[in-house]
């Protein structure tokens, strides 16, 4: 079974496209994450949830919005693409106190 | 607030050496991370250091927490091809947790 899951894999799309990618957990922890990895690589946080309560909000565009229906899940949702949003969103998730995180598989996004 | 820097970013290196990769942190941290990542992978959890002191060994790679030098190593032991890969490291503060640049390692057959 995968711990932590994200669809879709890959998600080519056009400048100013609405698009949304979920992941989900099955490990029980109570805390999930979203992370920005860029062409150099650089991995940055952008939002973190513990219990279905967003506890991180880094800087980044309004344009992101999570949304975590459950402690299971917590979904990306984009408005308005620009070509600046391409790179690879992982999804994690972990015990909050306990920290070790877990990574899902990475979610392409390329904008055209 | 809270920055994690490592070096090298680049490393090339023979099989069979030793090398260290160095993370500084910036301010105290709960605990440090170390993180593997293989080309168009995500990212594997190697190692969490959580006290002044802490070693951990998994194969050829070793790490180490010095909290009052806010140091921690990642000592890689008579390097194999197979560790070719980019090593983050990670501290976190008030369930924050920053990454550092990461270490791209290529290690020369």
């Amino acid at each position: 079974d995968t711990a932590v899951s994200q669809t879709p894999k890959y998600l080519v799309t056009q400048m100013g496209n609405d698009k949304s990618i979920k992941c989900e957990q099955n490990l029980g922890h109570d805390t999930m994450y979203w992370y920005k990895q860029d062409s150099k690589k650089f991995l940055k946080i952008m939002f973190s949830y513990n219990n279905k309560e967003l506890i991180i909000n880094e800087t980044v565009p309004n344009r992101f919005s999570p949304k975590s229906p459950d402690k299971a899940h917590l979904n990306l949702h984009i408005n308005s693409l620009e070509l600046g949003d391409s790179a690879v969103y992982f999804c994690a998730s972990s015990q909050l106190g306990h920290g070790e995180q877990y990574f899902g598989p990475g979610t392409r996004l390329t904008v055209t | 607030e809270l920055k994690v820097e490592q070096n090298p970013l680049f490393l090339s290196m023979q099989e069979g050496k030793n090398y260290t990769i160095y993370c500084n942190y910036s301010t105290t941290s709960d605990r440090l991370y170390w993180y593997r990542q293989d080309p168009g992978k995500s990212l594997e959890s190697l190692f969490v250091l959580l006290s002044n002191g802490a070693v951990k060994q998994e194969g050829r790679l070793m790490a180490s927490l010095d909290t009052k030098a806010r140091l921690s190593t990642l000592h890689i032991t008579a390097a194999v091809h197979d560790l070719s890969a980019t090593y983050f490291c990670a501290a976190n503060r008030d369930d924050k947790i920053i990454f550092g640049k990461g270490t791209r390692l290529h290690i020369l057959p």
